[in-house]
């Protein structure tokens, strides 16, 4: 079984959609996050969420707003698509907020914006 | 604020011959560190972790990395490169300010390993 999982996989789109990626997670972790990686490979957080309540969110443009409906599901949703962000996001969770415990990764979605 | 710099952009070693991937950090206090890797188009997997323990961290595939406070660095080895150890590698710092569990990256080493 996957632990980490995201959907869709590739997502192509054309500037100015609207967008959502999906995270699930079976690994009964309560974080989870979202992060950026850019074409040069480097990651960077964007949010994370504890227990449904968002704990980071770092200075990222307000068109992109994540979702937590419950603590095995974090989604993100993408409105006014630009071409900077073409990226690959991935998701991650953790078994506790505050203690350090490593993050498990999805595979990653790759975005591409035309 | 916590951050890692990692020396190498690009490593190249033989199979077989022994591999060593620069990591320097730079903390406050004692941080929490990991080595992930990343496989080309795939997600990333945790090699090792670093949590104020033994300084010197076994992980998995052969790999381990040492903490040295003295030098500020946590450097990841294996004494013997194999093909499918080529990948991409991070170097991470945890930061746990403001109650997030927030992972700060390198950018990243790629590791080529030739016949």
């Amino acid at each position: 079984d996957t632990a980490v999982s995201q959907t869709p996989k590739y997502l192509v789109t054309q500037m100015g959609n609207d967008k959502s990626i999906k995270c699930e997670q079976n690994l009964g972790h309560d974080t989870m996050y979202w992060y950026k990686q850019d074409s040069k490979k480097f990651l960077k957080i964007m949010f994370s969420y504890n227990n449904k309540e968002l704990i980071i969110n770092e200075t990222v443009p307000n068109r992109f707003s994540p979702k937590s409906p419950d603590k095995a599901h974090l989604n993100l949703h993408i409105n006014s698509l630009e071409l900077g962000d073409s990226a690959v996001y991935f998701c991650a969770s953790s078994q506790m907020a505050g203690i350090t415990y490593e993050q498990y990764f999805g595979p990653g979605t790759r975005l591409t914006v035309t | 604020a916590q951050s890692v710099t990692q020396l190498d952009s690009h490593v190249s070693v033989s199979e077989g011959t022994p591999v060593l991937l620069r990591c320097n950090y730079s903390s406050s206090y004692s941080p929490s560190l990991f080595w992930y890797v990343q496989h080309p188009n795939k997600g990333l997997q945790l090699l090792l972790k670093y949590t104020s323990a033994a300084t010197l961290v076994k992980g998995i595939n052969g790999f381990e990395a040492e903490f040295k406070k003295s030098e500020t660095s946590f450097h990841l080895t294996k004494p013997s490169a194999h093909m499918s150890d080529a990948a991409e590698y991070f170097c991470v710092v945890s930061d746990q300010a403001g109650g997030g569990n927030k992972l700060t990256f390198g950018t990243g080493t790629q590791l080529k390993v030739e016949l």
